[in-house]
């Protein structure tokens, strides 16, 4: 399967800043990402789909101009939080793959 | 509304016991995948089902899709304290496309 890795793998940040995480897939060419959200004891919710070359598809509630997400490559996608609030924080995961999804190992962020 | 209900939600038994956990929608889906989450991990893929009434089995795992393709159940035999984790379901293609949705999780938890 294809190995998928999220940088950083943890963040702590000051209300009001930016933070951008990355996610690459090192051994596939996604044309597609997903990022998740999970808060703790959740399950992962669908944030948007990262399209490459063109704009990214967000899910119902989410906002685009908060998650930032550029699909550059065909193996790297990142996204933005702008603007970040104690309330973003979460666990940020991303996937690829088609019928079977990979998931990279998640980005922890906490914003103070 | 929750396109994937999980049940139960939290289920704590002792090793060597059986137990069994649902995962049901009213939306058809082309294939429902179960995962495993560590904490602070993202989720691993434990099996894909495809055909209505499809059974899979992974050890003590047994996956099982309904003939409809709207709900699955995983049943573990002699349950071990490795087996303590996160279960995720998830739906794949509920819109005709590859958005994975997924359940709320069973958390499990196998006291020695």
């Amino acid at each position: 399967g294809a190995v998928v890795s999220q940088h950083p793998s943890w963040v702590i940040c000051k209300s009001g800043t930016s933070v951008k995480i990355e996610c690459r897939s090192l051994d596939f060419q996604a044309t597609t990402m997903f990022w998740y959200r999970q808060f703790p004891k959740q399950s992962l919710m669908l944030m948007a789909t990262s399209n490459e070359g063109s704009k990214a598809t967000y899910e119902q509630g989410v906002e685009k101009d908060k998650f930032l997400i550029n699909h550059a490559s065909l193996t790297l996608s990142t996204l933005t939080v702008t603007s970040a609030h104690p309330e973003d924080s979460s666990f940020y995961i991303c996937s690829l793959g088609g019928q079977t999804q990979y998931f990279g190992p998640g980005t922890r962020l906490l914003v103070l | 509304t929750q396109l994937l209900k999980q049940s139960p939600q939290f289920l704590s038994i002792q090793e060597g016991e059986n137990l069994t956990v649902y995962c049901n929608s009213s939306s058809v889906f082309s294939s429902l995948q179960w995962y495993r989450q560590e904490p602070g991990e993202g989720p691993v893929l434990l099996v894909t089902v495809v055909t209505g009434g499809e059974v899979k089995k992974l050890k003590r795992l047994t996956f099982q899709f309904g003939d409809a393709r709207k709900d699955s159940s995983l049943h573990i035999t002699a349950a071990q304290t490795g087996d303590t984790g996160l279960y995720l379901c998830a739906g794949v293609g509920p819109f005709g496309d590859d958005k994975i949705i997924f359940g709320k999780g069973t958390r499990l938890h196998i006291l020695p």
